[in-house]
């Protein structure tokens, strides 16, 4: 992934708006990527993975889109809620222990 | 299956003391992880297991870092002669046998280390 700074990047949306979280990987040889979620003071919550073999996956209220062309991965949140305020990161993984990209605060304005 | 299982959530230690963290994996994942997290940071790999194997470390893994998975099951982090710098949240994570092929990797809840 990328080198983290201590500051991360943070998206502001309002309640009920949809987010989307961009991510870029670094190693053109990793073939899975997950997102974590992360709330204060907890480990990494599994949102959503997607293969190399797919370019969209669905969830629950989120779709995570992959572009390997350019090494791009997204998180798309529907309807956020206040719930989903946290920082989420972006991980790959294929030959080498998952690596995790530089994380994005999602605050959600009530 | 409760998931994957991290104590003591919590210690605060003193500068130059030993701190050991446990980890009880996800049952019948047989592959076992331990990363650091610091403040405003991701997580960074530190090393892994498969089985009882331990198959890679980190060049973050200090001679003072001490990983151990002795029946495949549940796994120890012992830090010997603490410093400042040790200061993180250590991640424990598991998932099925490869790296990839979908075997989603799940975290505990992390152990945080003072060292005071």
């Amino acid at each position: 992934g990328e080198s983290v700074g201590l500051h991360l990047p943070t998206l502001s949306v309002q309640e009920g708006d949809n987010s989307i979280i961009n991510c870029a990987y670094s190693n053109s040889a990793s073939d899975y990527f997950i997102w974590y979620k992360q709330e204060s003071g907890k480990g990494p919550q599994f949102i959503i993975d997607i293969r190399s073999n797919m370019d969209k996956r669905q969830g629950q209220r989120v779709t995570v889109l992959l572009n390997k062309t350019v090494k791009h991965l997204s998180l798309q949140i529907a309807a956020t809620q206040p719930g989903d305020s946290a920082v989420y990161f972006c991980a790959e993984t294929g030959n080498t222990p998952l690596v995790f990209g530089k994380g994005t605060r999602l605050s959600v304005i009530a | 299956d409760t998931g994957v299982s991290q104590n003591p959530r919590h210690k605060i230690t003193k500068r130059g003391q030993n701190v050991t963290f446990r980890c009880d994996p996800i049952s019948e994942h047989n592959r076992l992880y331990w990363y650091r997290q610091t403040l405003g940071q991701g997580p960074e790999f530190l090393t892994y297991f498969q089985n009882e194997a331990q198959l890679e470390k980190s060049r973050l893994l200090s001679d003072r870092f001490s990983a151990e998975r002795p029946k495949g099951s549940f796994s120890t982090l012992e830090i010997q002669r603490t410093e400042q710098g040790d200061s993180a949240m250590y991640l424990c994570a598991s998932s099925g046998y490869k790296f990839s092929s979908g075997n989603t990797i799940y975290f505990g809840e992390g152990s945080w280390l003072t060292v005071v």
